[in-house]
């Protein structure tokens, strides 16, 4: 599986937009961009994910770029509850498992 | 629809001992996997369960083994524990796996913390 590239941590103001990037420029044509969250003591989340188009769900949207060599999650009002530890995976029909790194530490401010 | 439930929550037990961590899997998944959380790491796959035969394995060792039911869901059992197996273990459950053909999502449960002195 391709392997990810994510900034250390982020803070973004409660309300505006957070836009978490991802870098896998190594990625291969069969590999999906999978996000997972993991808030303080619980399990992973699934967010969402996607091939090769742009995604939308009730939690976010993923904008993977034309050459699928980065995405960027977007969570478009931030609140205090999306405070957490935002993971960018990507997994092909090969892999079994998810391979996680060590994600970007998101911290949402009053 | 029920989610992915994890038993006990906390555990403690002593360099040595045996140990079992039970998970059900989300209602209609039939793929159950594991993943060790050592603090301030992210997860690392342990081994999944289709069907109720192994279906991929991590870097573990051995001492590390699982089951999973025809109910679907699983065990994940650890031997002869050592300092560094103290972690929170998580159980995923899906319903297919990598190699359906498709992409597909994860539902974790919250984990079990198991400490070993």
């Amino acid at each position: 599986d391709a392997k990810t590239t994510q900034p250390t941590s982020m803070d973004c103001a409660e309300g505006r937009a957070a836009n978490l990037p991802c870098n896998h420029s190594t990625i291969s044509g069969n590999e999906y961009v999978y996000w997972y969250r993991q808030i303080h003591s619980q399990g992973p989340q699934y967010i969402i994910h996607g091939l090769k188009n742009n995604e939308t769900n009730e939690m976010a949207s993923l904008i993977i770029t034309e050459d699928r060599k980065s995405s960027t999650l977007i969570l478009p009002h931030a609140t205090l509850r999306d405070t957490a530890v935002y993971y960018c995976i990507v997994r092909g029909n090969a892999g079994n498992m998810l391979t996680f790194g060590g994600g970007t530490r998101l911290m949402v401010k009053p | 629809e029920t989610g992915v439930t994890q038993s006990p929550t906390h555990l403690i037990k002593t360099r040595g001992q045996q140990v079992t961590l039970r998970c059900s899997s989300q209602s209609g998944h039939n793929t159950v996997s594991w993943y060790q959380q050592a603090l301030g790491q992210g997860p690392q796959f342990i081994f999944q369960y289709y069907r109720e035969e192994e279906n991929g394995r991590g870097n573990f060792p051995p001492r590390f083994s699982g089951l999973q039911f025809p109910n679907y869901s699983s065990e994940l059992n650890v031997n002869a524990l050592e300092l560094d197996d103290s972690a929170l273990y998580l159980c995923a459950s899906s319903l297919g796996w990598a190699g359906s053909g498709r992409g597909y999502e994860q539902y974790f449960g919250p984990g079990t913390r198991l400490t070993v002195t």
